[in-house]
Protein backbone atom coordinates (compact mmCIF):
# COMPACT_ATOMS: atom_id res chain seq x y z
CA UNK A 1 0.00 0.00 0.00
CA UNK A 2 0.85 3.68 -0.37
CA UNK A 3 3.06 4.88 2.12
CA UNK A 4 3.90 8.73 3.43
CA UNK A 5 7.70 8.80 5.36
CA UNK A 6 7.53 11.50 7.67
CA UNK A 7 11.25 13.04 9.22
CA UNK A 8 11.95 13.45 11.67
CA UNK A 9 9.75 11.21 13.85
CA UNK A 10 11.39 13.88 16.96
CA UNK A 11 13.34 17.13 17.45
CA UNK A 12 14.52 18.81 20.49
CA UNK A 13 15.79 22.50 19.55
CA UNK A 14 16.43 25.45 21.57
CA UNK A 15 14.41 28.40 21.13
CA UNK A 16 14.95 30.56 18.25
CA UNK A 17 16.18 28.08 16.16
CA UNK A 18 14.20 26.98 12.84
CA UNK A 19 13.50 22.99 12.38
CA UNK A 20 12.39 21.28 8.96
CA UNK A 21 10.12 18.63 8.72
CA UNK A 22 9.80 16.39 5.33
CA UNK A 23 7.02 14.32 4.22
CA UNK A 24 7.38 12.45 1.48
CA UNK A 25 4.98 10.23 -0.57
CA UNK A 26 7.39 7.15 -0.80
CA UNK A 27 5.37 4.93 -4.51
CA UNK A 28 2.41 7.39 -5.26
CA UNK A 29 2.42 10.99 -6.84
CA UNK A 30 0.79 13.46 -4.10
CA UNK A 31 -0.26 17.19 -5.51
CA UNK A 32 -1.94 17.74 -2.65
CA UNK A 33 -0.35 17.43 1.37
CA UNK A 34 -1.84 18.44 4.39
CA UNK A 35 -0.12 19.25 7.66
CA UNK A 36 -2.02 19.17 11.04
CA UNK A 37 -1.01 19.81 14.44
CA UNK A 38 -2.08 17.98 17.61
CA UNK A 39 -1.07 19.55 21.24
CA UNK A 40 -1.13 16.77 23.62
CA UNK A 41 -4.40 15.35 24.40
CA UNK A 42 -5.90 17.26 22.06
CA UNK A 43 -7.53 16.21 18.35
CA UNK A 44 -5.53 16.66 14.73
CA UNK A 45 -6.22 20.48 13.79
CA UNK A 46 -5.28 21.06 9.80
CA UNK A 47 -2.40 23.56 9.87
CA UNK A 48 -2.15 24.24 5.85
CA UNK A 49 -3.05 22.83 2.47
CA UNK A 50 0.20 22.51 0.48
CA UNK A 51 -0.26 22.31 -3.48
CA UNK A 52 2.45 21.46 -5.74
CA UNK A 53 4.33 24.24 -7.72
CA UNK A 54 1.90 26.61 -5.42
CA UNK A 55 1.30 28.45 -2.33
CA UNK A 56 -0.01 26.75 0.51
CA UNK A 57 -3.20 27.79 2.01
CA UNK A 58 -3.13 28.03 5.60
CA UNK A 59 -5.84 27.79 8.30
CA UNK A 60 -7.65 30.86 10.16
CA UNK A 61 -5.32 31.33 12.88
CA UNK A 62 -1.73 29.96 11.26
CA UNK A 63 1.45 32.44 11.10
CA UNK A 64 2.41 31.66 7.44
CA UNK A 65 5.70 33.48 7.80
CA UNK A 66 6.23 31.04 10.95
CA UNK A 67 5.59 27.54 9.33
CA UNK A 68 6.71 27.85 6.12
CA UNK A 69 5.48 25.17 3.77
CA UNK A 70 7.13 24.65 0.34
CA UNK A 71 5.80 21.76 -2.32
CA UNK A 72 8.31 21.71 -4.72
CA UNK A 73 7.94 18.00 -6.37
CA UNK A 74 4.83 15.89 -6.89
CA UNK A 75 6.66 13.19 -3.23
CA UNK A 76 7.56 15.92 -1.06
CA UNK A 77 6.52 18.40 1.38
CA UNK A 78 8.37 20.14 3.68
CA UNK A 79 7.59 22.16 6.81
CA UNK A 80 10.04 24.66 8.38
CA UNK A 81 8.89 26.09 11.43
CA UNK A 82 11.27 29.11 11.64
CA UNK A 83 12.04 31.03 15.08
CA UNK A 84 10.84 28.24 17.12
CA UNK A 85 9.44 28.79 20.45
CA UNK A 86 8.36 26.54 23.03
CA UNK A 87 4.93 27.13 22.54
CA UNK A 88 5.31 25.59 19.10
CA UNK A 89 6.28 22.04 21.08
CA UNK A 90 3.78 20.17 19.72
CA UNK A 91 3.04 16.92 17.28
CA UNK A 92 2.99 17.57 13.70
CA UNK A 93 1.76 15.24 11.37
CA UNK A 94 1.34 15.20 7.42
CA UNK A 95 -1.22 13.38 5.11
CA UNK A 96 -0.87 12.98 1.21
CA UNK A 97 -3.96 12.29 -1.07
CA UNK A 98 -2.75 10.13 -4.02
CA UNK A 99 -3.48 12.17 -7.43
CA UNK A 100 -6.81 10.99 -8.71
CA UNK A 101 -7.31 8.14 -5.28
CA UNK A 102 -9.60 9.00 -2.64
CA UNK A 103 -7.67 8.12 0.42
CA UNK A 104 -5.37 10.00 2.38
CA UNK A 105 -2.24 8.44 3.79
CA UNK A 106 -0.63 9.92 7.07
CA UNK A 107 2.98 9.99 8.04
CA UNK A 108 3.98 9.26 11.45
CA UNK A 109 4.31 12.35 13.04
CA UNK A 110 6.58 14.39 14.28
CA UNK A 111 7.62 15.66 18.00
CA UNK A 112 9.00 18.40 18.19
CA UNK A 113 10.05 20.12 21.58
CA UNK A 114 11.21 23.55 22.00
CA UNK A 115 13.51 24.35 25.06
CA UNK B 1 -19.71 24.02 7.98
CA UNK B 2 -18.14 20.68 9.00
CA UNK B 3 -17.66 19.44 12.28
CA UNK B 4 -17.35 16.05 13.91
CA UNK B 5 -18.08 15.08 17.72
CA UNK B 6 -16.85 12.65 20.02
CA UNK B 7 -19.11 13.30 22.94
CA UNK B 8 -16.86 10.35 24.59
CA UNK B 9 -13.70 11.56 26.28
CA UNK B 10 -12.37 8.50 28.21
CA UNK B 11 -13.43 5.41 28.28
CA UNK B 12 -11.79 2.52 30.46
CA UNK B 13 -13.37 -1.38 29.71
CA UNK B 14 -11.81 -4.48 30.93
CA UNK B 15 -10.68 -7.02 28.69
CA UNK B 16 -13.23 -8.48 26.57
CA UNK B 17 -15.65 -6.36 27.23
CA UNK B 18 -17.90 -4.64 23.59
CA UNK B 19 -17.03 -1.43 23.71
CA UNK B 20 -18.87 1.37 21.15
CA UNK B 21 -16.94 4.68 20.42
CA UNK B 22 -19.48 7.60 19.03
CA UNK B 23 -19.17 9.96 16.61
CA UNK B 24 -22.16 12.30 15.38
CA UNK B 25 -21.31 14.66 12.29
CA UNK B 26 -22.13 17.91 10.89
CA UNK B 27 -21.76 18.42 6.69
CA UNK B 28 -23.99 20.48 4.02
CA UNK B 29 -22.53 18.28 1.60
CA UNK B 30 -24.50 15.47 0.16
CA UNK B 31 -21.18 13.28 -0.74
CA UNK B 32 -18.54 12.99 1.63
CA UNK B 33 -16.46 10.44 3.22
CA UNK B 34 -16.28 9.15 7.14
CA UNK B 35 -13.13 8.01 8.75
CA UNK B 36 -12.10 5.69 11.72
CA UNK B 37 -8.61 6.03 12.88
CA UNK B 38 -6.68 4.37 15.97
CA UNK B 39 -3.94 6.48 17.01
CA UNK B 40 -1.71 4.15 19.55
CA UNK B 41 0.94 5.90 22.08
CA UNK B 42 3.53 6.02 19.70
CA UNK B 43 1.70 8.83 17.61
CA UNK B 44 1.39 7.32 14.30
CA UNK B 45 -2.23 7.40 12.51
CA UNK B 46 -3.23 4.29 11.94
CA UNK B 47 -6.20 3.82 9.28
CA UNK B 48 -9.44 1.70 10.01
CA UNK B 49 -11.75 2.53 7.50
CA UNK B 50 -13.35 4.96 5.18
CA UNK B 51 -16.95 5.15 4.47
CA UNK B 52 -18.69 7.02 1.33
CA UNK B 53 -21.94 8.70 2.41
CA UNK B 54 -23.84 6.70 -0.14
CA UNK B 55 -22.97 3.20 1.47
CA UNK B 56 -24.93 2.93 4.24
CA UNK B 57 -24.60 -0.67 4.47
CA UNK B 58 -22.69 -1.59 8.14
CA UNK B 59 -19.56 -3.12 8.00
CA UNK B 60 -17.63 -5.77 10.25
CA UNK B 61 -13.99 -6.98 9.91
CA UNK B 62 -13.01 -8.90 12.59
CA UNK B 63 -13.63 -7.83 15.88
CA UNK B 64 -14.01 -4.04 14.83
CA UNK B 65 -17.87 -3.00 13.34
CA UNK B 66 -19.53 0.18 12.34
CA UNK B 67 -22.78 1.61 12.24
CA UNK B 68 -23.51 4.31 9.63
CA UNK B 69 -27.13 5.94 10.32
CA UNK B 70 -27.22 8.83 8.32
CA UNK B 71 -30.80 9.83 9.10
CA UNK B 72 -29.06 10.42 12.96
CA UNK B 73 -25.77 11.94 11.25
CA UNK B 74 -23.66 9.21 13.02
CA UNK B 75 -20.66 6.72 12.43
CA UNK B 76 -20.74 4.54 15.22
CA UNK B 77 -17.40 2.11 15.97
CA UNK B 78 -17.88 -1.00 18.27
CA UNK B 79 -14.84 -3.37 19.37
CA UNK B 80 -15.85 -6.83 20.41
CA UNK B 81 -14.23 -8.86 22.94
CA UNK B 82 -11.59 -5.81 23.70
CA UNK B 83 -8.01 -6.84 24.05
CA UNK B 84 -5.08 -4.16 25.78
CA UNK B 85 -3.91 -3.66 22.38
CA UNK B 86 -7.21 -1.46 21.41
CA UNK B 87 -5.75 1.00 23.97
CA UNK B 88 -5.35 3.91 21.53
CA UNK B 89 -7.01 6.79 20.87
CA UNK B 90 -9.75 6.54 17.95
CA UNK B 91 -10.68 9.45 15.95
CA UNK B 92 -13.27 9.78 13.68
CA UNK B 93 -13.03 12.34 10.46
CA UNK B 94 -14.93 13.82 7.73
CA UNK B 95 -13.95 14.71 4.61
CA UNK B 96 -15.78 16.56 1.57
CA UNK B 97 -16.10 14.45 -1.41
CA UNK B 98 -16.25 17.27 -3.80
CA UNK B 99 -12.40 17.67 -5.18
CA UNK B 100 -9.19 15.79 -4.50
CA UNK B 101 -8.16 18.66 -2.19
CA UNK B 102 -10.46 18.46 0.82
CA UNK B 103 -8.92 17.61 4.21
CA UNK B 104 -9.84 15.72 7.02
CA UNK B 105 -12.03 17.47 9.74
CA UNK B 106 -11.13 15.30 13.07
CA UNK B 107 -13.31 15.00 16.29
CA UNK B 108 -11.37 15.36 19.25
CA UNK B 109 -11.08 11.62 20.03
CA UNK B 110 -11.82 9.31 22.24
CA UNK B 111 -8.98 7.91 24.70
CA UNK B 112 -10.21 4.01 25.43
CA UNK B 113 -8.34 2.17 27.80
CA UNK B 114 -8.18 -1.95 28.44
CA UNK B 115 -7.64 -2.95 31.51
CA UNK B 116 -6.36 -6.67 31.85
Amino acid sequence: GAVVSQHPSWVICKSGTSVKIECRSLDFQATTMFWYRQFPKQSLMLMATSNEGSKATYEQGVEKDKFLINHASLTLSTLTVTSAHPEDSSFYICSARETGVEKLFFGSGTQLSVL
Amino acid sequence: AQKVTQAQTEISVVEKEDVTLDCVYETRDTTYYLFWYKQPPSGELVFLIRRNSFDEQNEISGRYSWNFQKSTSSFNFTITASQVVDSAVYFCALSEARSGNTPLVFGKGTRLSVIA
